[in-house]
């Protein structure tokens, strides 16, 4: 069983460009989030999905789209990267809203 | 949106326990209590989940007073793997509607042979 995986693990990308970052989950749940993490500000949501189909946006939006076509994908698109979106981004999902997220492994984006 | 505050960082000798305390004065009536643990470069692990008075597993205790505005997780016996840094979560279960949750900044446990 995979889990939750991400991709990809690690990116440098130019300042301008558009990046997705990919999610899958396995455990059909119907719950998934994006993090980012920085150092010394611990872990912001970004978007989250209750359940296919539907999505919210979290403490720090601006800058990120998400779609969710199915249970299983929840990508998360930068349309223009700037340099304050270096970060490492973590993908998560659980059974309901609230319920234990599990994680992925995270990918490590650098914005130039 | 229930602000969380924990220390930055905590020492311990291996073999003793350890409690890292949450405050999260403006905890809703809804929210529930949530502590993970993260290893570097790895993404955060569930460890324990509770609403009020405490709950124990096999790895951790949560006590969680009535007025419910802070929490301290436990953690028995301290080993060197339990090097790591701990986050504190406060957020609504299920339900539809929007959904706004704080993860604490962490603690980052040290703990000493």
């Amino acid at each position: 069983i995979a889990g939750i995986t991400q991709a990809p693990t690690s990116q440098i990308l130019a300042a301008g460009r558009r990046m997705t970052l990919r999610c899958t989950q396995d455990m059909r749940h119907n719950a998934m989030y994006w993090y980012r993490q920085d150092l010394g500000l611990g872990l912001r949501l970004i978007h989250y999905s209750n359940t296919a189909g539907t999505t919210g946006k979290g403490e720090v939006p601006d800058g990120y789209s998400v779609s969710r076509a199915n249970t299983d994908d929840f990508p998360l698109t930068l349309a223009s990267a700037v340099p304050s979106q270096t970060s490492v981004y973590f993908c998560a999902s659980s059974e309901e809203k609230g319920d234990e997220q599990f994680f992925g492994p995270g990918t490590r984006l650098t914005v130039l | 949106l229930a602000k969380t505050t924990q220390p930055i960082s905590m020492d311990s000798y291996e073999g003793q326990e350890v409690n890292i305390t949450c405050s999260h004065n403006n905890i809703a009536t809804n929210d529930y209590i949530t502590w993970y643990q993260q290893f570097p470069s790895q993404g955060p692990r569930f460890i324990i989940q509770g609403y009020k008075t405490k709950v124990t597993n096999e790895v951790a205790s949560l006590f969680i007073p009535a007025d419910r505005k802070s929490s301290t997780l436990s953690l028995p016996r301290v080993s060197l793997s339990d090097t790591a840094v701990y986050y504190c979560l406060v957020a609504p279960r299920g339900g539809a509607g929007s959904y706004q949750l704080t993860f604490g900044k962490g603690t980052k446990l040290s703990v000493i042979p």
